[in-house]
This record gives structure tokens, sequence and C-alpha cells, in this order.
């Protein structure tokens, strides 16, 4: 089974710049979510949708981060306009829709780094 | 705030000692308790996961307590390897919507 795809794996830009990261979740896994991990510290919850809709996004810096799941499939995680304090590793992970506790499968990450 | 804590943040031990690792956290109401491997430039690797109805989990040299009533996890690792470095993490996890919170980590070098 293949594990939850990221791209690309690393990235540097300007501040000010924009920048988007890809996540193809486990096939079937209804849910995905989007964590930041600054150096560091653990990962922190941006965003959490379930199929297309969005079920969390109460961290979600929204007045420069986006984020879409549109077929409720893949998604994009999108910073426009990127600041330094967002270098950081953009972790996607996936897991199944259940009634009880499913445990989410990480991707290998994006490690983001704003000059 | 529910907030999960471990320390130390960083922890050397020579080859063969055993590992024991700390996870505080605030809200005794947890649902799960979960322990994470991550190594450099990978993503996380699940260990273990306890749920709130257990006292313990283990995996081969791994065990995984749980004492709700304190707020706190460890996580032991017998007879530790080289192998073995890389940072651990620490999540509790609420029932609604399957959030995971997560510690800062505790990074563990094993010297040969």
């Amino acid at each position: 089974e293949a594990g939850v795809a990221q791209s690309p794996r690393y990235k540097i830009i300007e501040k000010r710049q924009s920048v988007a990261f890809w996540c193809n979740p486990i096939s079937g896994h209804a849910t995905l979510y989007w964590y930041q991990q600054i150096l560091g510290q653990g990962p922190k919850l941006l965003i959490q949708f379930q199929n297309n809709g969005v079920v969390d996004d109460s961290q979600l810096p929204k007045d420069r981060f986006s984020a879409e799941r549109l077929k409720g499939v893949d998604s994009t995680l999108k910073i426009q306009p990127a600041k330094l304090e967002d270098s950081a590793v953009y972790l996607c992970a996936s897991n199944p829709l259940g009634l009880t506790y499913n445990e989410q499968f990480f991707g290998p990450g994006t490690r983001l780094t704003v000059l | 705030k529910q907030e999960v804590t471990q320390i130390p943040a960083a922890l050397s031990v020579p080859e063969g000692e055993n590992l024991v690792l700390n996870c505080s956290f605030t809200d005794s109401a947890i649902y799960n308790l979960q322990w994470f491997r991550q190594d450099p430039g990978k993503g996380l690797t699940s260990l273990l996961l306890i749920q709130s109805s257990q006292r313990e989990q283990t995996s081969g040299r791994l065990n995984a307590s749980l004492d709700k009533s304190s707020g706190r996890s460890t996580l032991y690792i017998a007879a530790s390897q080289p192998g073995d470095s890389a940072t651990y993490l620490c999540a509790d996890i609420k029932a609604a919507g399957n959030k995971l919170t997560f510690g800062g980590g505790t990074r563990v070098l094993v010297k040969p």
C-alpha cells in the first residue's frame, strides 16, 4: 500500500513570495490533515478536511494561508505572502473515516525555508 | 488550553542503557495517547497507541504507560541501540475529530 505522498520535499523562497505544497493521501482515506512543525517543536494542526469539506481550520493563519481539497482526494496548501516565521516542515497526514480513533499516517513532509 | 510537555528536550545515553522518556498532559479527559518516532527528514512513525482505558502497551523493546490521574505517560526503550537515535514525540488525542496535540519531542542519541 502506497503511503502519503508530498511534494516538493524542499523549498527555499524569499519573504513575500508565494509557495504551494501538494499532498496525495493514502487511497480511500477520507480525512486529511496539514500540520506545521517548526524546528525543535512538535507538529501543530493547521487544517483538517473530511472528504472535500473543512472540519477544523481554527489554527490556520487565514490572512496568508489557504488550503483546498477540491475532489476529496489530494490537497494543496498555499502561503501568500510568506514570512520568515513560516520556515518549518509542513506535514500531511491522512486516516480512514471511522467512529473510533483511527491512526493518522504521515507523509515525509516539505521543508520550507524563507529567506 | 490543552498542553503536552516533554522533558528533557534532548537525551544522550551509551548503547545498552535503558531509555525513559516522559510526557505530561494537562487534560485528563484525553481519549488516547500516542507515541511517535521521527527520523531527520522523515515523517512520523507511530510506535504505540494507548487507549484511555488502558494502563500500558508493549511492542518488542518498547513499553508505554499511561497514568491519567497524574497526567503522565512514559515510554521505556529497553537495551537501547544506535538505531534508536531519533526524536520521540507524544501526542494526546481528543475523540472529537481525532485531533492530535503534540509535545515538543525528546531528541535521543544512543552512542555506540
